[in-house]
Order: structure tokens, then C-alpha cells, then sequence
């Protein structure tokens, strides 16, 4: 089974623009994750989405947003970046919702803000 | 969300076992003890998550304290292959999709 796959890998952008980050999940499974990764404040939750609708959501502006279709395929976007949005973003996936449900985590989009 | 607290860094050498703790004194009943591990330039990896009783599987052991307000995660046998940063995580019931990360522990493993 492939893995968690997320594209791009690596990123590159001006203060100001917006970005949409693409993370594709292990085959069947419906739930996905995001995590921001920075030195400074280690892995923080973004927001979780289950069969197309958001369940959780964590402590960022809304300048952050995501979205999951169909085929549980999701997209982040976040739009007028900032230089504090430099970050390792990971995406994961897991079957369910459920405690007992293993997350799966993907490579990570390495996004730089300039 | 209900806090974990971890030593920041432990060393330990290869082939021997490894007690990583974690202590949780305001785990509410229903929150599930998770752990991952992050390797050098990887995602995070689950390693093993119990809720009141000790779990076993090929990766590790949990050993959870009777009160659940503390748990320690039991490498039997250190490779350098583990050494990377273990998290720690309460993830409450139902909510398996969010996992609230704190600074978790570097281990490193000497040869």
C-alpha cells in the first residue's frame, strides 16, 4: 500500500501570496490531519476532516483553511503569508475518527516564506 | 486539552533497554495514552497507545501506573535506528484525528 503522499515537497514563496498544499491519503482511509511543524513551537494541530467535513480545528488565524473532497484527497490553503508562516507542514491520514485509529503520517511540505 | 510532561533529552546505549516517562496527572477518564516517535527529517510514526492496561506489540511495551496519571514507554533492546524525538500525547475518546504535541524527549542512542 502506498503511503501518505503530499505535494509539493518543497515551497517557496513572498510575504503576501497564498499557497495550497496537497496531501493525498493511504487508499481507504477517510480521515485527514494537518500539523504545522516550526523549531519554535514544535508540532501544532491545524485541523482534522472526515468524509468532506471539518471535526476539529486548532488554534490558527483564519488565514488557514482546509478542505477534503470526495475521494478523501485535502487541500490547505493559506493565504497572505507571512514570514511566521515558514513551516513543515505534514499531513495524516487514519482510517476513522476513532482513539484506537493509528495516524499515518506523510513527508511533510517544506514551505518558505521570503 | 489535558498536558503531558516528558524529560527534554535521554541517552541511552544500543542493545540495552530504554524507560522513556511521561506524566499525565490531569488525564481525565476517558483520554487514550498515545506515542509517537519522529525521526530525523521523517513524520512522526506511531509507536504504541493503551488505555488503562499494559500493551505490548513488536515496537515497544506501555506500562501505565495504576492512578493512569503517569505511563512509560519500554524500548526492550536500543538500536540506533530509535533515536529520534518520542511524543507522548493524550488523545481524548473520539478524537483520535487530533493530537496536541508537546516537546516530547530526544533519545539518543550511543553505539
Amino acid at each position: 500500500k502506498a503511503g501518505v503522499t503530499q505535494t509539493p515537497r518543497y515551497l517557496i514563496k513572498t510575504r503576501g501570496q497564498q499557497v495550497t498544499l496537497s496531501c493525498s491519503p493511504i487508499s481507504g482511509h477517510r480521515s485527514v490531519s494537518w500539523y504545522q511543524q516550526t523549531p519554535g513551537q514544535g508540532l501544532q494541530f491545524l485541523f482534522e476532516y472526515f468524509s468532506e467535513t471539518q471535526r476539529n480545528k486548532g488554534n490558527f488565524p483564519g488565514r488557514f483553511s482546509g478542505r477534503q473532497f470526495s475521494n478523501s484527497r485535502s487541500e490547505m490553503n493559506v493565504s497572505t503569508l507571512e514570514l511566521g508562516d515558514s513551516a513543515l507542514y505534514l499531513c495524516a491520514s487514519s482510517i476513522g475518527t476513532g482513539t484506537h485509529n493509528e495516524q499515518f503520517f506523510g513527508p511533510g511540505t517544506r514551505l518558505t516564506v521570503l | 486539552d489535558a498536558k503531558t510532561t516528558q524529560p527534554n533529552s535521554m541517552e541511552s546505549n544500543e542493545e540495552e533497554p530504554v524507560h522513556l516517562p511521561c506524566n499525565h496527572s490531569t488525564i481525565s477518564g476517558t483520554d487514550y495514552i498515545h506515542w509517537y516517535r519522529q525521526l530525523p527529517s521523517q513524520g512522526p510514526e506511531y509507536v504504541i497507545h493503551g488505555l488503562t492496561s499494559n500493551v505490548n506489540n513488536r515496537m515497544a511495551s506501555l506500562a501505565i501506573a495504576e492512578d493512569r496519571k503517569s505511563s512509560t514507554l519500554i524500548l526492550h533492546r536500543a538500536t540506533l535506528r530509535d533515536a529520534a524525538v518520542y511524543y507522548c500525547i493524550l488523545c481524548p475518546y473520539n478524537q483520535g484525528g487530533k493530537l496536541i504535541f508537546g516537546q516530547g524527549t530526544e533519545l539518543s542512542v550511543k553505539p
